[in-house]
């Protein structure tokens, strides 16, 4: 069974462009999470989706933001990048009725 | 929001030895898993455990929820076994909805020397 893949790996950018971020689930997972983790900062919230309706977000900006499709693979999108965006952004997939999180191998994404 | 304290923030082992990281979280949860980070990035589910013990190889793991805890248990450590381990928790959010987020902890990073 494929586990959660998310593209790019890698991706830099610099001060005031967009971002766009791709998670595809395991199969059968209805929900996706997105993650970030910053140098010194840990790994917070950002957003959590489940039938392709946002459910919950965490303590972000409105530049950050994203949709689920059909299938249930998400994206995340970050407006007017600043540097601090810099981070490790990582997705979770969870199957409807289990509380247990399932995560991609991530994306760095670098702001210049 | 619910806390989640890690500890010790580093370990530095021998190869062979064993270790208990310890997970203290401030209100009752109804998820709670173990990661191991990768030096790729990448979080390694090692146990989902929001009670009760479970064991899984060289590794194991005890949660008591009354008392809010959890404990990682690793045995004959090996350098592979290097890298950040961190404890996540959830909790019944808002609107009575179950299955959100999870809250990490600040991670455990461990070295094991050959």
């Amino acid at each position: 069974e494929a586990g959660v893949t998310q593209s790019p790996t890698h991706l830099i950018k610099t001060r005031g462009q967009q971002a766009t971020l791709r998670c595809s689930p395991i199969s059968g997972h209805t929900s996706v999470y997105w993650y970030q983790q910053a140098l010194g900062l840990g790994l917070q919230f950002l957003l959590w989706y489940d039938e392709g309706e946002e459910r919950n977000r965490g303590n972000f900006p409105p530049r950050f933001s994203g949709r689920q499709f059909p299938n249930y693979s998400s994206e995340l999108n970050v407006n007017a990048l600043e540097l601090e965006d810099s981070a490790l952004y990582l997705c979770a997939s969870r199957l409807s009725g289990i509380y247990e999180q399932y995560f991609g191998p991530g994306t760095r994404l670098t702001v210049t | 929001g619910i806390q989640v304290e890690q500890s010790p923030p580093d370990l530095i082992l021998q190869e062979g030895a064993n270790s208990t990281l310890r997970c203290n979280f401030s209100d009752s949860v109804n998820n709670l898993q173990w990661f191991h980070q990768n030096p790729w990035g990448q979080l390694i589910n090692l146990f989902y455990i929001p009670s009760g013990t479970k064991q899984n190889g060289r590794l194991s793991a005890t949660t008591v929820a009354t008392e809010r805890y959890s404990l990682l248990y690793i045995s004959s450590s090996q350098t592979t076994d290097s890298g950040v381990y961190f404890c996540a928790v959830g909790v019944r959010g808002a609107g009575g909805t179950s299955y959100g987020k999870l809250t990490f902890g600040q991670g455990t990073i461990l070295t094991v020397h050959p």
